[in-house]
């Protein structure tokens, strides 16, 4: 099955810098890969996400970066805010397979 | 309008006790999911239901069977409960497919005493 290897596992950033995370896969079949930002104490939402067809994806200030030759992919944010403190999930999936493989999460905090 | 909803919200009861969490979603997904996100904040999969169907079912133990009667509802009903099965367990859904957005519902903090 997929194993996905997400890191660091924690990052502190300063309030408007940029913040870069991880994630590496092993399913080659794998070509879904979104992102869940989960808020202390909220649900996992989906904040982004990417198939293997396009190799680079931009919403405003967040961006993730696909390379399938070396099965891994990244997220960028950059003009970190106070209000993107949280813990953030890579995730991948065959598009014939139901299961969502999740990464171990990032718990990103941006000092003002 | 809540799309993907759970109850109850909370749940506290003593080892050996029997519970159930129940889940409903009103975004017409044909696939829901149940996750257990331990004190560690990993997601880890449980089950998947495609119109009713099981269709994923990790290794988890037995006590835990989840119950899907429509399309809309999926619940999950825990048996004999233990320390180790405190945890947040959310519900999820989404279309067909691995390859589509999962809606989560708010969770449901077990915690077993």
């Amino acid at each position: 099955g997929e194993n996905v290897e997400q890191h660091p596992s924690t990052l502190s950033v300063q309030e408007g810098d940029s913040a870069v995370i991880k994630c590496t896969y092993s399913d080659s079949a794998s070509n879904y890969f979104p992102w869940y930002k989960q808020e202390l104490g909220k649900r996992p939402q989906l904040i982004i996400d990417i198939r293997s067809n396009v190799g680079e994806k931009k919403d405003q200030r967040i961006a993730v970066t696909l390379n399938k030759t070396a099965k891994h992919f990244s997220l960028h944010i950059t003009e970190t805010q106070p209000e993107d403190s949280a813990v953030y999930f890579c995730a991948a999936s065959p598009s014939n397979d139901y299961k969502l493989s999740f990464g171990a999460g990032t718990t990103v905090t941006v000092r003002a | 309008d809540t799309a993907v909803s759970q109850t109850p919200k909370y749940l506290v009861t003593q080892m050996g006790n029997d519970k159930s969490i129940k889940c409903e979603q009103n975004l017409g997904h044909d696939t829901m999911y149940w996750y257990k996100q331990d004190s560690k904040k990993f997601l880890k999969i449980m089950f998947s239901y495609n119109n009713k169907e099981l269709i994923i079912n990790e290794t988890v133990p037995n006590r835990f069977s989840p119950k899907s009667p429509d399309k809309a509802h999926l619940n999950l009903h825990i048996n004999s409960l233990e320390l180790g099965d405190s945890a947040v367990y959310f519900c999820a859904s989404s279309d067909s497919g691995g390859a589509h957005e999962q809606y989560f519902g708010p969770g449901t903090r077990l915690t077993v005493t």
